[in-house]
Parts: C-alpha cells; sequence; structure tokens
C-alpha cells in the first residue's frame, strides 16, 4: 500500500489529453513539493515535473503539473505512443522522515 | 553530460551481504545528495535513502524496511556512491538504481526531486 495515491492506469487515443491525480496528506504533498517521473521498466527513470509545477528543461510543454491541498495532477495533452509508460507522483513525508511514490500509473495511448 | 551507472548487481543467498556502487560522471559529485531506489519485479518505484553531501554532514537516511540492514556511504574522490546491502532477504529482489538528489533545507535538508538516474543493477536473491 503507498503512502500516495494513484490510478492504476489511464489510457486515451493518441492527441487527447490525460490527467493523472495523486493523493496524499498534510504530512507529504500538503506541506512539502510534488515531482513526477516517467519510467519504462529497463530504463531510466526521468523527471518530469518538480516543484509541483516546473518543467526540467528539455520537457515538452505537453507537460503540466499542478497542486491543489493533499493532491497533485499531473496533465499530457497531444498524446504519442511514446508517451506509454509509468508515471509516479513522489514526495518527501516529514512525519515518516521518507521519500514517498504513488504506486504509479500506466498510461496506455490506444 | 550528466551520468550515472550502477553496478555490483548478481544473484546471492538469503543472509548473505552485496555491495552496489554508483559511479557518476559530468557534474561534481562531491556538491550533491545522492539517492538510492529500487524496483521489485511487478511492482512500483521504492526509495532505499538517500546521503547528504559534505556540506550538509554526509549523513543518511533509511526507509523501514532496509533500515538496520542497508548502509549508503560516498567517496567523492571516486565520485562513487555505495549501497551495502546486509542481511538480504528474498523480498530485497529488485532492480537497483541510483539519482542525484536536489536538497531543501528547513530544520532539517532533505530531497525534493531527482533529476538524474541511472538504468539500474538487478539483485537477485536466491537460495
Amino acid at each position: 500500500q503507498s503512502v500516495l495515491t494513484q490510478p492504476p492506469s489511464v489510457s486515451a487515443a493518441p492527441g487527447q489529453k490525460v490527467t493523472i491525480s495523486c493523493s496524499g496528506s498534510s504530512s507529504n504533498i500538503g506541506n512539502n513539493y510534488v515531482s513526477w517521473y516517467q519510467h519504462l521498466p529497463g530504463t531510466a527513470p526521468k523527471l518530469l515535473i518538480h516543484d509541483n509545477d516546473k518543467r526540467p528543461s528539455g520537457i515538452p510543454d505537453r507537460f503540466s503539473g499542478s497542486k491543489s491541498g493533499t493532491s497533485a495532477t499531473l496533465g499530457i495533452t497531444g498524446l504519442q505512443t511514446g508517451d506509454e509508460a509509468d508515471y509516479y507522483c513522489g514526495g518527501w513525508d516529514y512525519s515518516l522522515s521518507a521519500w514517498v511514490f504513488g504506486g504509479g500509473t500506466k498510461l496506455t495511448v490506444l | 553530460e550528466v551520468q550515472l551507472v550502477e553496478s555490483g548487481g548478481g544473484l546471492v543467498n538469503p543472509g548473505r551481504s552485496l555491495r552496489l556502487s554508483c559511479t557518476a560522471s559530468g557534474f561534481t559529485f562531491g556538491d550533491y545528495a545522492m539517492s538510492w531506489f529500487r524496483q521489485a519485479p511487478g511492482k512500483g518505484l521504492e526509495w532505499v535513502g538517500f546521503i547528504r553531501s559534505k556540506a550538509y554532514g554526509g549523513t543518511t537516511e533509511y526507509a523501514a524496511s532496509v533500515k538496520d540492514r542497508f548502509t549508503i556511504s560516498r567517496d567523492d574522490s571516486k565520485s562513487i556512491a555505495y549501497l551495502q546491502m546486509d542481511s538480504l532477504k528474498s523480498e530485497d529482489t529488485a532492480v537497483y538504481c541510483c539519482a542525484r538528489a536536489l536538497l531543501a533545507c528547513g530544520s532539517a535538508c532533505y530531497p525534493y526531486f531527482f533529476d538524474y538516474w541511472g538504468q539500474g543493477t538487478l539483485v537477485t536473491l536466491s537460495s
């Protein structure tokens, strides 16, 4: 059972938009930054969003992040088949003194 | 170009030890905190622990699942972070990867994101 809650899977057609939710508590998302990672098993995870809504250089603006209270959301527009991957939200939990992840969301581009 | 390359994985018997290495290049290793993660077969990413840079005391934090069994250390002269794994259990079977950590500091300094990751090295527990 992950500390942060994500839907196990989402899907949408190429060119469409999808959102992935991440629900936490006041000890993590509510009082700390959220970051999002894209991961294809067997490859290195990639940072997509940090500080709740900031994109590192090289990440296209099709990817966006937002946070409200104890929840965060990753948005992906203009879906491409290359976006098929697992997506994880994460943040520091000060009660646990530990980094926590969501369980991951598998994105399928139909 | 920042690169992180893990090594040292393999097949090991339960109860034994293994040391993994994370060799960094493309940045001033000593200026950054480093973290270890793992992904067990069919499971999601799991944080293992991290080590602060010497400027922040070089101290470590660990996940409850590995505390008192795993130890993270660093050799800044070689740009390597290590993960010493003792008393290994079958549930430690996973791909282990390292990442560079950016720290936020309040009363203590903790990671607020990880910007570069390695591909990982597989550790398999089998009797």
